[in-house]
Order: structure tokens, then C-alpha cells, then sequence
């Protein structure tokens, strides 16, 4: 079965200090994973895929298959930031892979001026 | 269109009452996906659909719980005999293809069952 977890439900840090969202997973094949994000009245959105190793609003997330974790972070938070953000796996079933998402509780972000 | 659509936005209904939520994927996107968002359950997966069919229906909740999706495109989700712990915000997706392409989130219905 494939688990998603994310520590903390809440997470408040100050404008310009560096911020880290935890995510855990359990999966026994190659799973994919993401952080999607919620911004206050608009739609669930992909920040960023480990597979782009890409860097989007400041963000990176780099995957530890050792420690089985998809941490997001970002050195200095900023106000615009504050949202919900949750990590999903896609996983790959029986060798063969169709979108299917299993994602964390969530954590929401607080960034005070 | 320019993104996923969900209609309604938001419906209230009656205990034991059946409702219907609609989504319309974006144009030319052969996979669909309904989840669900409710307080401390977070985003489940209900089902998914690759055309018209569905393989995977491993998330419905229980047999009140029923999705069809005709002409490749429009997904209807159906609920019957509504309960209060149907209540939360019910989201569509869709993506281009299967496997690791990106899922398009429409805005959700919240139903809620008073």
C-alpha cells in the first residue's frame, strides 16, 4: 500500500526565514512524487515533480529513497507563499502507472510579515 | 476550455436526497479523476476514469456512490440517499495521458448535506 505523510498540519515561520515542509512516504516500487499547492480561493495546482529536479517560486524538493522523504524548501519564505501545500505519489501498480495520486494531509503555511 | 470546470460550485442538500456533480475536463484529456477533500480525511481518490471507462473505482466510498463519463470528456458524479459525512469538497482532475503527466484540478463543489 502507498502512504503519504506529512507531519505538521500547521507550519508558521517569518517573511525572509527559510521554511521546510516535511513529507514522508511508504511505497514499495518507484513512486513518483509531487507538492501541489492550494492558494486561498483558488484551485489545487502543481508547484513542482522530483522527476523536473526543477525549481519553481523559489522551491526545490529533492527525494530521498534512503530516508523514503520529499522535503520541500525554500531558503526565504515570503507572504505570498502562505497556502496549503500537500505532497502526492503516483505510484506504479502492477507495472503499470496511471496518474492515480495519493496525497498527505496537508500543511498549512504561514508566512508573517 | 481553459481549464477543468465543476458545476455547481456549491450545493446544499437534504439528507437523503441524490445529487449530481458535473465536470468538464479540459479539452483532449483522455484521463479524469474524482476526489475528495473533507476535514480531516484530506484528498482521497474516488475513481478514475481513461476514456469513457473506469478501471480503477477502488476509492468510492460505498454503492451511493456512482460515476459515469460519456463521449471521453464530461464526468457526472452521483450520490444517492446523501449522508452528512458526504459532506466535503469534491474535485475533478484530468491530464493529458496516463502515468506521470500532470493532473489539472478543477475548483471543487462543496456539498454540503444539512
Amino acid at each position: 500500500a502507498q502512504r503519504v505523510t506529512q507531519p505538521e498540519k500547521l507550519l508558521s515561520v517569518f517573511k525572509g526565514a527559510p521554511v521546510e515542509l516535511k513529507c514522508n512516504y511508504s511505497y514499495s516500487g518507484s513512486p513518483e512524487l509531487f507538492w501541489y499547492v492550494q492558494y486561498s480561493r483558488q484551485r489545487l495546482q502543481l508547484l513542482l515533480r522530483h522527476i523536473s529536479r526543477e525549481s519553481i517560486k523559489g522551491f526545490t524538493a529533492d527525494l530521498n529513497k534512503g530516508e523514503t522523504s520529499f522535503h520541500l524548501k525554500k531558503p526565504f519564505a515570503q507572504e505570498e507563499d502562505s497556502a496549503m501545500y500537500y505532497c502526492a505519489l503516483s505510484g506504479n501498480a502492477g507495472g503499470t502507472s496511471y496518474g492515480k495520486l495519493t496525497f498527505g494531509q496537508g500543511t498549512i503555511l504561514t508566512v508573517h510579515p | 476550455g481553459a481549464g477543468v470546470s465543476q458545476s455547481p460550485s456549491n450545493k446544499v442538500t437534504e439528507k437523503g436526497k441524490d445529487v449530481e456533480l458535473r465536470c468538464d475536463p479540459i479539452s483532449g484529456h483522455t484521463a479524469l479523476y474524482w476526489y475528495r477533500q473533507s476535514l480531516g480525511q484530506g484528498l482521497e481518490f474516488l475513481i478514475y476514469f481513461q476514456g469513457n471507462s473506469a478501471p480503477d473505482k477502488s476509492g468510492l466510498p460505498s454503492d451511493r456512490f456512482s460515476a459515469e463519463r460519456t463521449g471521453g470528456s464530461v464526468s457526472t458524479l452521483t450520490i444517492q440517499r446523501t449522508q452528512q459525512e458526504d459532506s466535503a469538497v469534491y474535485l475533478c482532475a484530468s491530464s493529458l495521458a496516463t502515468g506521470m503527466t500532470e493532473a489539472f484540478f478543477g475548483q471543487g463543489t462543496r456539498l454540503t448535506v444539512v
